[in-house]
């Protein structure tokens, strides 16, 4: 099915710890995010990629890097890894930003930072 | 600090019941949109609104903007328990509100609304 796929589901990361969240799109979206989503704050942003080639900080960005691979494919990365982590990441993507279209999300990776 | 503000915060009913929850904030947006969430999964796209004043229906849902821009609602009408979820506002600020600037473009989401329909 056509969407927005997130790979892995669920990760435990010992606190120093480095890894990679991956996001691949086959919208031929031209604009990609990320959010972290934690009780009673909604989902708040951390980059966002607004074409191919260009990455942008979000609300919260510090502890994460990010690269837009290609089109398709939006990756983040957390090089030591925080107790202060430990959330559900969401990849999305849509048509193109600062307009009306809608977001399509992936399913989400829960991590854990113990 | 939220630029919207979702409530309630938690919302349980019986089936059948209305229901109706806010979206609010002092800044104005360009759009806004809803979205339901489920355990597990990602957010999923219901509604877009773009004018002050637009009302679009849903089926048994109904959504408003309001007319200066800075608020919405969500309406549901005899709620049967496959609405239970987690409801998300999120708008985009316009360029010339007080959070536009480098807000602009970028969808903010507000808290959640977290309902539970009971059979």
């Amino acid at each position: 099915n056509a969407g927005v796929t997130q790979t892995p589901k669920f990760q435990v990361l010992k606190t120093g710890q480095s890894m990679t969240l991956q996001c691949a799109q086959d919208m031929n979206h031209n604009s990609m995010y990320w959010y972290r989503q934690d009780p009673g704050m909604g989902l708040r942003l951390i980059y966002y990629s607004a074409s191919e080639g260009t990455t942008d900080k979000g609300e919260v960005p510090n502890g994460y890097n990010v690269s837009r691979l290609n089109k398709r494919e939006f990756s983040l990365r957390l090089e030591s890894a925080a107790p202060s982590q430990t959330s559900v990441y969401f990849c999305a993507s849509s048509e193109v930003s600062g307009a009306n279209y809608g977001y399509t999300f992936g399913s989400g990776t829960r991590l854990t930072v113990v | 600090t939220q630029l919207l503000e979702q409530s309630p915060q938690f919302l349980s009913i019986q089936e059948g019941e209305n229901l109706t929850v806010y979206c609010n904030s002092s800044s104005v947006f360009s759009s806004l949109q809803w979205y339901r969430q489920e355990p597990g999964e990602g957010p999923v796209l219901l509604v877009t609104v773009v004018t002050g004043g637009e009302v679009k229906k849903l089926k048994r849902l109904t959504f408003q903007f309001g007319d200066a821009r800075k608020d919405s609602s969500l309406h549901i009408t005899a709620a049967q328990p496959g609405d239970t979820g987690l409801y998300l506002c999120a708008g985009r600020p316009h360029p010339f509100s007080n959070a536009g600037g480098t807000s602009y473009g970028k969808l903010t989401f507000g808290q959640g609304t977290i309902l539970t329909v009971h059979p």
